[in-house]
């Protein structure tokens, strides 16, 4: 299994230009999840997904679109990239079962280094 | 509302030191608590966490954390630390019975020969 993988790996922008991140999960999980990190303040959840046809906002979703193309895919657009889009991007995904999913383990990709010039 | 503070952002420590690395949380509810360890340019992989069964979950590669309600503490600890421990570790709480985390600022461990 691949588990979670996320493309590019590293990408370069210009302000302005738009690209969008692709993250797949092959655990059949129901929840995805989109995080930024930045140094000294962790990782903060930009967007999730907690099935299939649902999304949701996070803490920072300004800039940001998602789309839940099936339950194995969850795309990460920015639009009009800035650069305080600088960063790192980790997509993660969990099985999403009972409880709304609490206590479960969420499982990360190796994430996007995203330059914006 | 739920919350995460990591107490110092850097520690350092001496090979086969004990590891502790702090963890304070806020929650209005009981909460659900994870450490996640992350290497050089790689993606978060989970260390343990605790769902409210035993107060003291033993995770992998030796480390183990103790849930304190008292305290609101869930301290991430192991006895000797060995090189390969050298990593950023994060520690989370369960946003309000969601799968949803809140991630602490991270703490970084230094392994010293």
């Amino acid at each position: 299994n691949a588990g979670v993988t996320q493309t590019p790996k590293f990408q370069v922008l210009k302000t302005g230009q738009s690209m969008t991140l692709q993250c797949a999960q092959d655990m059949n999980h129901n929840s995805m999840y989109w995080y930024r990190q930045d140094p000294g303040m962790g990782l903060r959840l930009i967007y999730y997904s907690a099935s299939e046809g649902t999304t949701d906002k996070g803490e920072v979703p300004n800039g940001y679109n998602v789309s839940r193309l099936n339950k194995r895919e969850f795309s990460l657009r920015l639009e009009s990239a800035a650069p305080s889009q600088t960063s790192v991007y980790f997509c993660a995904s969990s099985g999403g079962g009972t409880s709304g999913g609490a206590g479960e383990t969420q499982y990360f990709g190796p994430g996007t280094r995203l330059l914006v010039l | 509302a739920q919350s995460v503070t990591q107490l110092g952002s850097h520690v350092s420590v001496s090979e086969g030191a004990l590891v502790l690395l702090r963890c304070n949380y806020s929650s209005s509810v009981p909460p659900y608590l994870f450490w996640y360890v992350q290497y050089p340019n790689q993606g978060l992989q989970l260390l343990l966490k605790y769902t409210s069964a035993a107060t003291l979950v033993k995770g992998i590669n030796g480390f183990e954390a103790e849930f304190k309600k008292s305290e609101t503490s869930f301290h991430l600890t192991k006895p000797s630390a060995h090189m390969s421990d050298a990593a950023e570790y994060f520690c989370a709480v369960s946003k309000s019975n969601t799968g949803k985390l809140i991630f602490g600022q991270g703490t970084t461990l230094q392994v010293k020969p």
